[in-house]
Order: structure tokens, then sequence, then C-alpha cells
């Protein structure tokens, strides 16, 4: 079974409209961590959020939120008013608390904002 | 800001060739890690490294692969005798010793391109 599963493989908003970028995750670790990495085309990996599995609060940075259903084991971004340069791949990768340091990735969301 | 740098950000070489990718982490952190990511697909993890050994590897991480961390800067991954499939974006990342640690900054990025 996959670790990591975002189900979106394109996806468009509107400028300045909001979107969701879907994943799921499979653990049955109770400590784990879920990363969100924006990687545009010159190919860099952004570290963009970060949720701890025991985080009482949705995580926030900026324009970008976590929205964290632990009895789902969904953690989806959101990214508010979207803006031209957010067009990248997304990645939503895991750290388990029991298998060291090491982050499992998921396929990727490819994200196109619409002028 | 510190960040993690990579050199060269593109190495072009011959099949059955050795190479030898090279990253600086950031200097307070102690955890390395060398990951791939194949044109078009997932983000794999390779290996990761403390306290001047291996902590973990995946089984992508067989013997044409080893790891150095050669003085107290560089971090540096070795392909033994290249092949086609090797060629791929190698992303060195680190992270603070906490073993929980809420961010995970990678490099810019190695374009390894086996010809």
């Amino acid at each position: 079974a996959q670790k990591i599963t975002q189900t979106q493989p394109g996806m468009f908003v509107q400028e300045k409209e909001a979107v969701t970028l879907d994943c799921t995750y499979d653990t049955s670790d109770p400590s784990y961590g879920l990363f969100w990495y924006k990687q545009p085309s010159s190919g860099e990996m952004i570290f963009l959020i970060y949720q701890g599995s025991y985080d009482q609060q949705n995580a926030t940075e900026g324009r970008y939120s976590l929205n964290f259903q632990k009895a789902r084991k969904s953690a989806n971004l959101v990214i508010s008013a979207s803006q031209l340069g957010d067009s990248a791949m997304y990645f939503c990768a895991m750290r388990e608390g029991g298998a060291g340091n090491m982050l499992t990735f998921g396929g990727g969301t490819r994200l196109m904002v619409k002028p | 800001e510190p960040e993690v740098t990579q050199t060269p950000s593109h190495q072009v070489t011959q099949m059955g060739q050795e190479v030898i990718l090279r990253c600086v982490p950031i200097s307070n952190h102690l955890y390395f890690y060398w990951y791939r990511q194949i044109l078009g697909q997932k983000v794999e993890f390779l290996v990761s490294f403390y306290n001047n050994e291996i902590s973990e590897k995946s089984e992508i991480f067989d013997d044409q692969f080893s790891v150095e961390r050669p003085d107290g800067s560089n971090f540096t991954l070795k392909i033994r005798s290249t092949k086609l499939e090797d060629s791929a974006m190698y992303f060195c990342a680190s992270s603070e010793a906490l073993r929980r640690s809420r961010t995970r900054d990678f490099g810019p990025g190695t374009r390894l391109t086996v010809t």
C-alpha cells in the first residue's frame, strides 16, 4: 500500500482564488510528521509547511495552511489567494517516528494558476 | 538564512564512469540525506547519515553507492559505475539533531545525466 497518496495529478486554479491539494497517508505509528514541498520548474524543493501528529492546531505559514484530519489520515494543503508564482509541483511527504528521519513522498500534484 | 548547497548543478557522464556529487549541509545540522528524483517521478529516499555513519538506506542504495563526510562541511554521494537508469535529480537534505525536526531543508539538486 502507498504510504502517501496524492490523488490529483494536475489542478487548475484561478488567480486570487483558494485551492486545496489533497494528501492522504497510511501509517500505524502514533508519532509522525507531515511535510509539504513546492517544486517549481527550476527543480528545487522548497519546504512549505509541517504538521506533527501530536500538534493540537492545524499548521499555518502565510498563505499556506494544512487541513489536518487525523481520523481520516488526511493532510490537505490549502493555498489562499493563489498567485501566478504558485504554479509548480507540490509534494506531500511523511516522516514516521519509528523509521528514523527519512521522508516518504507522494507522487505530487501539478498546480497551474490561471491569470 | 543558511541553506544547503550542492555542486555541480548538472553533471553529464558516460555509462560506467564514477561520479561524486557534493553537498554542504547547514552547519548546525547533524542528520544528512540523499534523495533522488527520476524525471517526472516522485522523490525517493536513498540514504541517511548521522554521527559519521549510515543510519538508514533504501533498497535503491546498493553497492554501487557510497556516502562520505570527508571533512567537517562536505557530504558526498559516490556512484561507482553509473548506469543509464541513474539519470535523475539528486537532492541532498539536512535536519537538526532532533529526531522529530519540524523542517527538512533540501539543496537545489544535482541533475545527473548518464549517456
